[in-house]
């Protein structure tokens, strides 16, 4: 079964670049049978897409983040990863690693989530 | 890429039925059959509760059910329950490998 843990830190000062990873277990996360996604949420906002990866090659982002959002995988420790570089305060958010299995448009598995806080 | 439009919040009693509408365009909702829409409790990760806009997971309950018209998607809950009370969110493949999310809707079981 299919299961995903978020981790990086929790706090990230003005300007700098968030990382975080998201570590696959279940699965193998250059798998073409599934794609991946980062998904965030801001204290008390809706969810927002980020980007995600598919089929272990190809990655596509959210275009109002675009320039500031890279999403890769690390074969070696089956982890995606996501950067954001720039951060803001309008960057706080608890942030979802996310997958779907190819040919589906959905996403079935989520992480728990990991709080990140922008603040110097 | 704008969010998708839902009402804030909706409400209703202990058994009846309500329904959660998804406005977006036809570039996403309009343009395939692909809204899902997502359950989250306070705290908690999302849960898909319907997907290709009217087929549900194995152990979503067939009190939620899912349709669309043009560019509006709907979810329906019938026979609520205090257990519904969360908040629900519409996601639609908009293209390209692109999707996006609905603002988010309370529902308060009264």
């Amino acid at each position: 079964q299919l299961q995903l843990q978020e981790s990086g830190p929790g706090l990230v000062k003005p300007s700098e670049t968030l990382s975080l990873t998201c570590t696959v277990s279940g699965g193998s996360i250059s798998s073409s049978t599934y794609y991946w996604g980062w998904i965030r949420q801001p204290p008390g906002k809706g969810l927002e897409w980020i980007g995600g990866m598919y089929f272990g090659a190809s990655t596509y982002y959210n275009p109002s983040l675009q320039s500031r959002v890279t999403i890769s995988v690390d074969k070696s420790k089956n982890q995606l990863s996501l950067k954001l570089n720039s951060v803001t305060a309008a960057d706080t958010a608890v942030f979802y690693c996310a997958g779907g299995s190819r040919g589906n448009y959905y996403m079935d598995v989520w992480g728990k989530g990991t709080t990140v806080t922008v603040s110097s | 890429q704008s969010a998708l439009t839902q009402p804030r919040s909706v409400s209703g009693s202990p058994g009846q039925s309500v329904t959660i509408s998804c406005t977006g365009t036809s570039s996403d909702v309009g343009g395939y059959n692909y809204v899902s829409w997502y359950q989250q409790h306070p705290g908690k990760a999302p849960t898909l509760t319907i997907y290709d806009v009217n087929k549900r997971p194995s152990g979503v309950p067939d009190r939620f059910s899912g349709s669309k018209s043009d560019n509006t998607a709907s979810l329906t809950i019938s026979g609520l329950q205090a257990e519904d009370e969360a908040d629900y969110y519409c996601y639609s493949y908009a293209g390209s490998y692109t999707w996006v999310f609905g603002g988010g809707t309370k529902l308060t079981v009264l």
